[in-house]
């Protein structure tokens, strides 16, 4: 069975623009959480989707939004990047919405310059 | 607000012998941790887990030990093996809101063979 799968693997924008990210969850993971991680520190939680509802928010600006799909894949958007949005972005699947293990995909590496 | 503490950005410990890696945490709702393993270029594995009802969790060489009152938890691994090298994440969460999951900064971990 293929893992959590991330698009793109890197990304370049310039402050400003726009960078919608991708995420496809385990077959049969009906929650998608998303991280940020930036150089030095742990993932921090953005979003939660289940049963694509949001279930859980971290705290993160209005600029930051995201969705799940039918087939339980999910986006993030992120509008007007500043150049403290460069980090590396986790999709995380999950079962369900408990405390079921959270796999982690490879990350997209976004660079705002 | 950094609610999971991961205070040694690294540690080195030579093959065969024991490792010792520590978390803290301030927020007395969280009630399940978990440790995850990160090389490079990779989203995090998990690694295990442990529930606040328990002191002690044990699965083959890794074993995370949980002090609930000095809000405390510490993940050993013996005997420690090179390809163990890697950034280990403490993380937690409260069950009453398990979509929300508070990384530690990281240690990096190096096994000298």
């Amino acid at each position: 069975d293929a893992g959590v799968t991330q698009s793109p693997t890197h990304l370049i924008k310039t402050r400003g623009q726009h960078v919608t990210l991708r995420c496809s969850p385990i077959s049969g993971h009906k929650s998608v959480s998303w991280y940020q991680q930036v150089l030095g520190q742990g993932p921090q939680f953005i979003f939660q989707y289940y049963e694509k509802e949001e279930r859980g928010r971290g705290n993160f600006p209005d600029r930051f939004s995201a969705r799940q799909f039918p087939n339980y894949s999910s986006e993030l958007n992120v509008n007007a990047l500043l150049l403290g949005d460069s980090a590396l972005y986790l999709c995380a699947s999950q079962r369900g919405r408990s405390s079921d293990t959270q796999y982690f995909g490879p990350g997209t590496r976004l660079t705002v310059l | 607000d950094q609610q999971v503490k991961q205070n040694s950005p690294s540690l080195s410990v030579q093959e065969g012998r024991i490792s010792i890696l520590n978390c803290d945490y301030t927020n007395s709702m969280f009630d399940y941790f978990l440790w995850y393993k990160k090389y490079p270029a990779e989203g995090p594995t998990f690694l295990i887990s442990i529930s606040s009802i328990k002191d002690k969790n044990e699965d083959g060489r890794f074993t995370v030990f949980l002090n609930k009152s000095a809000k405390h938890l510490s993940l050993h691994i013996v005997p420690s093996q090179p390809g163990d090298s890697a950034v280990y994440f403490c993380a937690a969460m409260s069950l009453y809101n398990f979509n929300k999951f508070y990384f530690g900064s990281g240690t990096k971990l190096n096994v000298k063979p």
